[in-house]
């Protein structure tokens, strides 16, 4: 079981779609973060959101908009996509002064 | 230099072999360190943490720090084909950010 929650698990969308992927978590991790990641790497930093504000934002487009309504919940909404744009999109709690994080188990996005 | 170097691989190894993998990171203020196993097409799963130098074992896994090398190391005793993943190393490089390796991808062999 994993204490982070991504909904969809799968996503096809046109490049003019507007959508919007989902995070939940109830573990009160204070930090939550969206990762990206393509074929065979690691994961990239998108976002960072520290007690439900936006404290890094990795100098993303913005065709990417991230919104934290509350301390459970983290939204990443898209919109006007490209091709290159499909990847797994991941996101992470985060639990004390370390900051290890746990991870859901991703959203797989394909932009056409 | 990368803050965080590992090497991609691939590893394949027959059943019950020990595995090592190994990162090196660049600077020597980084203290939080963490594996991570991903199978294919699912999120990483957190394995080991570690803020020290020294060992720390969980099971058939060991996690290593060296700070005076600046070298993480994870050793995977009596290994099964279920352990057959891509494991990423991470360290918190600053603030609330990780920084990952490229991940190793390991096969272990029936």
């Amino acid at each position: 079981d994993t204490e982070v929650t991504q909904t969809p698990k799968h996503l096809v969308m046109g490049m003019t779609n507007k959508k919007s992927l989902k995070c939940e978590q109830h573990m009160g991790h204070r930090a939550m973060y969206w990762y990206k990641q393509k074929a065979k790497k690691p994961p990239e930093l998108m976002f960072v959101y520290s007690y439900e504000k936006l404290s890094i934002n990795e100098s993303v487009p913005s065709r990417f908009s991230p919104e934290c309504p509350n301390s459970s919940l983290l939204n990443l909404h898209l919109h006007a996509l490209q091709p290159e744009d499909s990847a797994l999109y991941l996101c992470a709690g985060g639990r004390g002064g370390s900051e290890r994080a746990f991870f859901g188990q991703g959203t797989r996005l394909t932009v056409v | 230099q990368k803050e965080v170097e590992q090497d991609p691989g691939p590893l394949s190894v027959p059943e019950g072999a020990i595995v090592s993998l190994n990162c090196t990171y660049s600077n020597s203020a980084f203290q939080y360190f963490m594996w991570y196993r991903q199978y294919s097409r699912k999120g990483p799963e957190l394995l080991m943490y570690t803020y020290s130098s020294g060992n720390k074992e969980d099971g058939r896994f060991t996690a290593q720090v060296d700070k005076s090398s600046k070298y993480i190391s994870l050793f995977i005793r009596d290994s099964q084909p279920s352990d057959s993943a891509t494991y990423l190393c991470a360290i918190q490089t600053s603030g609330s950010r990780l920084t990952f390796g490229e991940g190793t991808q390991l096969t272990v062999n029936p």
